[in-house]
């Protein structure tokens, strides 16, 4: 079955640091990703997708791009700020039958002033 | 849209008592997710329902768990008899479309404490 696999936490930075945080999936076809982001107390909310190869998806400084050949997904942002501290979720769904949402385990992420 | 509601925010019931959760989807989105989360075993997916027909309740812990969705605007979750290692975060999300490459949006979550 598809699945998707995330760097351990807690990733720790200083903040205006590099931020990656590594994806890697395993699915039939061509799947969507999505990277998801959980501040503490709340729901998971979407940061960005891509839904075919080389799509890069961005969204308040944060990048992703879709790459098939790898079967990677890595978050990347170029200055992390304090207030990026939360727990990131990568995910997949499949584009064949009936498909659901699958979550890697989380990577909680901590910046300091 | 006021996105996915989930009621209540907080629940704190005693052991065997019985726990109702519920979840209105966003207006138009026809599929529809339980998740529930907790620090040991992270964000699993309880089960999910497609037009209202649930497709997958493979992740549904044992019998004590049941889920139904009685129209497009209202799901339920039920614990009954709840046990302490139920406590967890159970989140409800909602997307248009099961075939779509569309994302999932969540609610809020409902913390459960069974004490």
């Amino acid at each position: 079955g598809n699945s998707v696999t995330q760097m351990e936490g807690p990733v720790t930075l200083s903040e205006e640091a590099f931020l990656t945080i590594n994806c890697t999936y395993t699915a039939t076809g061509y799947p969507s990703l999505f990277w998801y982001v959980q501040y503490p107390g709340e729901g998971l909310q979407l940061l960005l997708k891509a839904t075919k190869a080389d799509d890069k998806g961005s969204n308040k400084g944060f990048e992703a791009t879709y790459r098939k050949e790898t079967t990677s997904f890595h978050l990347e942002k170029g200055s992390v700020q304090v207030s990026d501290s939360a727990v990131y979720f990568c995910a997949l769904i499949g584009n064949t039958g009936f498909q659901k949402l699958v979550f890697g385990t989380g990577t909680r992420l901590l910046v300091s002033p | 849209d006021a996105g996915v509601i989930q009621s209540p925010r907080h629940e704190v019931t005693e052991m065997g008592q019985e726990v109702t959760l519920r979840c209105k989807p966003i207006s138009g989105h026809n599929s529809l997710f339980w998740y529930r989360q907790t620090m040991m075993r992270g964000l699993e997916l309880l089960i999910y329902f497609n037009n209202n027909v649930p497709i997958d309740d493979s992740g549904m812990p044992e019998d004590r768990f049941s889920a139904k969705m009685p129209n497009a605007s209202f799901s339920t979750l039920k614990i009954q008899p709840s046990e302490p290692r139920d406590s967890a975060v159970y989140f409800c999300a909602s997307r248009a479309g099961l075939y779509m490459n569309t994302e999932a949006f969540f609610g809020q979550g409902t913390r459960l404490t069974v004490v």
